[in-house]
């Protein structure tokens, strides 16, 4: 069963570092979505990604944060100078289209800034 | 905004058992998606059910099931024949029909079963 996938499972990084974060969606889905959850909390959305360009993104997504598809496959999420706040586990989302489609999950990024 | 409200922190069952997760909802559309994720300890999360606004038949997969009360605006969740496989974060989700894809979460429940 086809399944979204993100590298890496967990990543420590250094506050003030730029991090990437990498999702590869379902092949045949054209729908993109980066969600956050700070551990104990509620997952957030931050953004979602269609045909090229950002569709919608929250408050949350805020200078320090831009999505990229580099390729046909891959869906990247970059943070620029990663604060404290900013450890949480990221997930990746994909649907094939947009009305009432599932949103299928990847097993997420854990982000960890010291 | 959208709003959902989960009030329970935490559940727990008894294996074999039937527990109902109780789900709020704040929202001025009449269009709409609810949705019941579950995180297991691995933390992906997992689509468990599905239920469109407009209909008035409550969605059942198996051994869930979902009490949707439009007016009173709630998602009840109902396991029935609890399995050990079902402990796990509960989050109710909202999405509005046809305009934006964000989907809301609730707080979620950690819901627990006792062998």
């Amino acid at each position: 069963e086809p399944e979204v996938t993100q590298t890496p499972s967990h990543q420590v990084t250094q506050m003030g570092q730029e991090v990437i974060l990498r999702c590869v969606p379902i092949s045949n889905h054209l729908y993109f979505y980066w969600y956050r959850q700070i551990l104990g909390q509620k997952v957030e959305f931050l953004v979602s990604f269609y045909n090229n360009e950002i569709s919608e993104k929250s408050e949350i997504f805020d200078d320090q944060f831009s999505v990229e598809r580099p390729d046909g496959s891959n869906f990247t999420l970059k943070i620029r100078s990663t604060k404290l706040e900013d450890s949480a586990m990221y997930f990746c989302a994909s649907t094939e289209r947009l009305a009432g489609e599932e949103q299928f999950f990847g097993p997420g990024t854990r982000l960890t800034v010291l | 905004a959208q709003t959902v409200t989960q009030s329970q922190p935490e559940m727990s069952v008894q294996e074999a058992e039937t527990v109902t997760l109780s789900c709020t909802y704040d929202t001025s559309e009449s269009d709409y998606y609810l949705f019941w994720y579950k995180q297991p300890p691995s933390r992906q999360m997992i689509l468990v059910i599905r239920q469109e606004a407009y209909k008035q038949q409550n969605a059942t997969e198996n051994r869930f099931s979902v009490n949707f009360q439009k007016a009173a605006k709630s998602f009840s969740l109902k396991i029935s024949d609890s399995q050990l496989g079902d402990a796990a974060m509960y989050f109710c989700a909202y999405r509005i029909m046809n305009a934006g894809n964000m989907l809301t979460f609730g707080g979620g429940t950690r819901l627990m079963v006792k062998p």
